[in-house]
């Protein structure tokens, strides 16, 4: 019975370099969602996957960003050029067919800091 | 700007007492609202919903109330217990995007036994 898992749990970088987070949702949810909490701020919405239908992408704050959720389960965030604003703890949540929020299983998340 | 405002980012409460965590929203097209309880090094996990039809749900010690009017809904912990202790979100959305929910910063009651 795991749950979510997220790895890795603490990332350092530097400025400008790429750095990629993974998350394994729990098996059989086909809804995969990723947040940011920045210090002092709320969960943040980043992007949504549902199955095979085309991600919201809505909640990317630029395009330095990008994920992808390959065959259906696990997904990689990528952040290019990292900039220190993007230090925040990343959220990785999934939920089964016909879930919504009240059903979201949350991951651990990653902690960000780039110096 | 702050759509949902959780204003006191911390409260502590003696163990037994009432917990009363608040929290403000800003959009009248919110029509669902969730707490989420978060332990230090865990995810947030679900604690309570209710919707926009409904001024109050109850599960259990916890009991959400929600004032459309005042855009304004509060989570009750009766009796507060030590294990309690964890930082609160609450989160909103409106019927358009169920799944895009829009979270507050937090508070961290602490129970004290």
């Amino acid at each position: 019975g795991a749950g979510v898992s997220q790895s890795p749990s603490n990332k350092v970088t530097e400025k400008g370099k790429d750095v990629e987070l993974r998350c394994d949702p729990i098996s059989g949810h086909t809804a995969l969602y990723w947040y940011r909490q920045s210090l002092g701020q709320g969960l943040e919405f980043l992007i949504y996957f549902q199955g095979n239908s085309a991600p919201d992408k809505s909640g990317l704050p630029s395009d330095r960003f990008s994920a992808e959720r390959t065959g259906g389960s696990v997904s990689t965030l990528t952040i290019q050029r990292t900039q220190q604003e993007d230090s925040a703890v990343y959220l990785c949540a999934s939920s089964p067919p016909g879930g919504q929020a009240d059903t979201q299983y949350f991951g651990p998340g990653t902690r960000l800091t780039v110096l | 700007d702050q759509q949902v405002k959780q204003n006191s980012p911390s409260l502590s409460v003696q163990e037994g007492r009432i917990s009363i965590l608040n929290c403000d929203y800003t959009n009248s097209m919110f029509d669902y609202f969730l707490w989420y309880k978060k332990y230090p090094a865990e995810g947030p996990t679900f604690l309570i919903s209710i919707s926009s039809i409904k001024d109050k749900n109850e599960d259990g010690r916890f009991t959400v109330f929600l004032n459309k009017s005042a855009k304004h809904l509060s989570l009750h912990i009766v009796p507060s217990q030590p294990g309690d202790s964890a930082v609160y979100f609450c989160a909103a959305t409106g019927s358009s995007g169920t799944y895009k929910y829009i979270f507050g910063t937090g508070t961290r009651l602490k129970v004290l036994a």
